[in-house]
């Protein structure tokens, strides 16, 4: 079976700049998550969507973040403005599972993308 | 609240070593779930295990055990015999059944194995 697929693998922007990241979760799976991870921390969790719909966006920096989930398949992230601090790798993760804790241990993670602010 | 401690920045051993990986956790709830990912240089999360805070057993998965104790707040991973495809970062995580549900992350161990 296909994994999670991410794209692009790297980018590098400037501050105040806009960029866009795109996952496609693996096929059938309802629950897509969006984490960043910064450099010598682990993943933080930005979005949990369940299908096309919003579960948890308590931790996303709405300002200047936003995500959508294309009719509950693929997802984008936008960063406008970009801020240095904004420099991370940003994971997208799938599961087919609804119950929180369960469906942690069914996600299946895209190989991320590096984001380089300067 | 909750928080996860992996005290351990980065390890190395020599190949065929073993090596134990620390996990200290915190929380509020009595009903809670551990794990462990790792993940190699590709970049990807792979799960390893899920534990929930009601199972104490211990256990192993070929070269992989597992140490829960509740009396220590600890969720420690052994690697017996390394090998130079365990090198990566691993991670332990916490996610409680009535908290916030959140998945949180510690901030990792680099486990280098030296050939």
């Amino acid at each position: 079976e296909a994994g999670v697929a991410q794209s692009p693998r790297y980018k590098i922007i400037e501050k105040r700049q806009s960029v866009a990241f795109w996952c496609n979760p693996i096929s059938g799976h309802a629950t897509l998550y969006w984490y960043q991870q910064i450099l010598g921390q682990g993943p933080k969790l930005l979005i949990q969507f369940q299908n096309n719909g919003v579960v948890d966006d308590s931790q996303l920096p709405k300002d200047r973040f936003s995500a959508e989930r294309l009719k509950g398949v693929d997802s984008t992230l936008k960063i406008q403005p970009a801020k240095l601090e904004d420099s991370a790798v940003y994971l997208c993760a799938s599961s087919l599972g609804t119950r929180q804790a369960r469906l942690h241990t069914e996600a299946f993670f895209g190989q991320g993308t590096r984001l380089t602010v300067v | 609240a909750q928080k996860v401690t992996q005290a351990q920045t980065e390890i190395s051993v020599v190949e065929k070593e073993d090596v134990t990986l620390d996990c200290v956790y915190e929380t509020r709830d009595t009903t809670y779930y551990l794990f462990w990912y790792k993940q190699p240089p590709s970049g990807e999360l792979v799960f390893l295990i899920r534990r929930n805070s009601f199972d104490e057993q211990n256990e192993i998965s070929g070269r992989y055990s597992w140490n829960f104790q509740k009396s220590t707040s600890s969720f420690n991973f052994t690697i017996t015999a390394s090998q130079v495809v365990d090198s990566a970062v691993y991670f332990c995580a916490l996610i409680s059944n009535f908290g916030n549900e959140k998945l949180t992350f510690g901030t990792g161990t680099r486990l280098t194995i030296i050939p």
